[in-house]
């Protein structure tokens, strides 16, 4: 399976700890991108990578956020001292952006997601 | 935050009728794409029109975008039970470094009945 892959499928934390997601993204592409979804909701956007650079983050990751994509390859959210807010479904997608010329498009592609429950 | 809504909340069919959603935005957009997703999994790409496009179609699907009013609307033809999921609309804005991040609408649940 070459698609994004996103572990662990489901994380229960107790409040006050820390935890951490895990993102693979499909090999060739050189943009990264986190999203939290809540039930009955539409994703929002976290932050992204273009390769291993952080290109923008959300008010919506304070300062207990943070990812990173050391190598351009994987990349890592981790939450520290989580909160009951904090639970919900985190969204890793992919995409690949042509950067010298040709018609952009971002078509991103999804990971199953992490879901997370704090008690 | 939303870009904006999407509308209905939540529509139910029957198979082989035509199901017709909205969404509505609120800044200017690159693109504007509509993407799928069943219940509890991820996000599946259906189809991207350009801020100078006005319609586009895939299979199924039609899209159509006006950005005078800021709005588009996918329409699935001949539904069938397998196109029951959440369906949503997402806004680049294009720009800078913003260019690339999505906005999402808060969905519509469509359900197709065999």
């Amino acid at each position: 399976d070459t698609g994004v892959s996103q572990n662990p499928r489901h994380k229960i934390t107790k409040r006050g700890q820390n935890v951490t997601f895990r993102c693979d993204p499909i090999s060739e592409h050189n943009r990264l991108y986190w999203y939290r979804q809540t039930l009955g909701q539409g994703p929002e956007f976290l932050t992204y990578f273009q390769n291993e650079a952080q290109l923008e983050k959300s008010r919506l990751l304070s300062d207990r956020f943070s990812a990173e994509r050391p190598k351009g390859s994987f990349s890592t959210l981790e939450i520290q001292r989580t909160e009951q807010g904090d639970s919900a479904m985190y969204l890793c997608a992919s995409s690949l952006e042509m950067l010298a010329g040709g018609l952009a498009k971002n078509i991103q592609y999804f990971g199953a997601g992490t879901r997370l429950s704090v008690l | 935050s939303q870009q904006g809504e999407e509308d209905p909340q939540a529509l139910s069919i029957q198979e082989g009728e035509n199901a017709t959603m909205n969404c509505s935005y609120k800044t200017s957009i690159n693109n504007l794409q509509w993407y799928r997703q069943n219940s509890g999994r991820g996000l599946v790409h259906l189809i991207l029109i350009r801020s100078n496009e006005r319609e586009k179609h895939s299979g199924r699907l039609r899209v159509t975008l006006d950005t005078s009013k800021k709005s588009s609307s996918l329409l699935i033809t001949a539904s069938r039970a397998a196109d029951t999921a959440s369906y949503f609309c997402a806004t680049d804005r294009g720009g800078g470094t913003s260019y690339g991040k999505l906005t999402f609408g808060q969905g519509t649940i469509l359900t197709v009945h065999p």
